[in-house]
């Protein structure tokens, strides 16, 4: 089974801040990779698939990268909605499963 | 516009069984596989398994694979997810959520949760 670690857990940072997320698989999940948003009393919204393309209505100031064993989410310039908590995802394709992240919180400093 | 709705809040003892269901409109349902993903009190998202609501396959995660079946009514373009024996574990908010298609990563629609409590 594929786990997926995702680092920092908790980071504190301000408005306008750019921010680097990373998600590193235990094995090599190629670019089968998600990232979601996921705000208290909200269902998760999916912010990129494929590793590297945003979802429909996503902003530009999201983008996502990585290949293999090691992805990375930015968020150019953190707007006050951006405070949420992140998570990654990966599928394998046989069988067809998927495993999240643990997750990393991104709260206003 | 793409809905998934699914069934309100429940209320089980332990050892006994659930169903949630998800209902799904604005898209042709046999098109797109449904998942469904749990998030208990304080804790992370969890996959439970997916169905292909075409021909009915499924998935399960190896943790519940004992205790849970997703299955469909294509008549009413609907989801279920029976979960059998609960526990005070099981007590979390269950999502459907869509497949953004069926050769990529990712679900792009998500119901609004469905808050199961197992207590006695």
């Amino acid at each position: 089974e594929i786990v997926l670690t995702q680092s920092p857990a908790t980071l504190s940072l301000s408005p306008g801040e750019r921010v680097t997320l990373s998600c590193r698989a235990s094995q090599s999940v190629g670019t089968s990779l998600a990232w979601y948003q996921h705000k208290p009393g909200q269902s998760p919204r999916l912010l990129i698939f494929d590793a590297s393309y945003r979802a429909t209505g996503i902003p530009a100031r999201f983008s996502g990268s990585g290949s293999g064993t090691d992805f990375s989410l930015t968020i150019s310039s953190l707007e006050p909605e951006d405070f949420a908590i992140y998570y990654c995802q990966q599928r394998t394709n046989w069988p067809r499963t998927f495993t999240f992240g643990p997750g990393t919180k991104v709260d206003i400093k | 516009q793409v809905q998934l709705v699914q069934s309100r809040a429940d209320l089980q003892k332990p050892g006994a069984s659930v169903r949630v269901s998800c209902r799904s409109s604005g898209y042709t349902f046999t098109s797109y596989g449904i998942n469904w993903v749990r998030q208990a009190p304080g804790q992370g998202l969890e996959w439970i398994g997916w169905i292909n609501t075409y021909n009915g396959n499924t998935n399960y995660a190896q943790s519940l694979q004992d205790r849970v079946t997703i299955t469909t009514d294509t008549s009413t373009s609907t989801a279920y997810m029976e979960l059998r024996s609960l526990k005070s574990d099981d007590t979390a908010i269950y999502y459907c959520a869509r497949d953004r298609c069926a050769a990529c990563s990712g679900f792009d629609y998500w119901g609004q949760g469905t808050l199961l409590t197992v207590s006695s």
